[in-house]
């Protein structure tokens, strides 16, 4: 596609429930990064896919987060066991290789809300 | 770790007026610094990036950051603003030559008005 797509738009669940957020990259990009945009927390680095290479998950806040990359395009966020201090906009990013100074395209967010 | 601070939380002009936001990061090898901006109700998307070469660099939209090393700054500037340059504004910052990670830190992020 022309750009980073993101699905939901808009989530909104119950605590404890588990959540699937969905990210399309910029087709041929091969690095894709999930980031976490929350109030007076700025934004979060959660994990970062490139290639076949296996994923930085340093920036993942705990294990109820998760994250795969399917046939290396589509990638799918997990949070199990969903908190309160969850609820933020869930930013994905694509770049061509993931090397350092690439400009990273962003998509639109999820913006998640935990009741 | 790498760390970004944005000096200004929320800046109000009035249009033609110059602007200045303050950007500084902790890191004391080569850096890549980027500024995205954030229209009301749109994405994030790259203002402008430094990677090497002339420190001064120059954006979409008027737009312009200096590289400092000495002060491990990287403020972006603009002589005269615009009613549409209502924004967030985000200074960014990852690991520069030799490395793959790409993975950016961000400031918190500094929220322009501009009155008309």
């Amino acid at each position: 596609g022309a750009g980073v797509s993101q699905s939901p738009s808009n989530k909104v669940t119950e605590k404890g429930k588990d959540v699937e957020l969905r990210c399309d990259p910029i087709s041929g990009h091969t690095a894709l990064y999930w980031y976490r945009q929350s109030l007076g927390q700025g934004l979060e680095f959660l994990i970062y896919f490139q290639g076949n290479s296996a994923p930085d998950k340093s920036g993942l806040p705990s294990d109820r987060f998760s994250a795969e990359r399917t046939g290396g395009s589509v990638s799918t966020l997990t949070i199990q066991r969903t908190q309160q201090e969850d609820s933020a906009v869930y930013l994905c990013a694509s770049s061509g290789r993931g090397a350092s100074g690439e400009t990273q395209y962003f998509g639109p967010g999820t913006r998640l809300l935990v009741l | 770790a790498q760390s970004v601070s944005q000096h200004n939380h929320h800046v109000i002009l009035s249009e033609a007026a110059s602007l200045e936001l303050g950007c500084n990061y902790s890191y004391g090898g080569t850096v890549n610094l980027f500024w995205y901006v954030q229209y009301p109700g749109q994405h994030l998307q790259l203002l402008l990036k430094y990677f090497s070469g002339d420190p001064l660099v120059k954006g979409i939209k008027g737009f312009e950051a200096e590289f400092i090393k000495s002060k491990f700054s990287f403020n972006l500037r603009k002589p005269s603003v615009q009613w549409s340059d209502t924004a967030e504004y985000f200074c960014a910052v990852n690991a520069g030559r030799g490395s793959t990670l790409g993975r950016l830190y961000f400031g918190r992020g500094t929220q322009l008005t501009v009155w008309p």
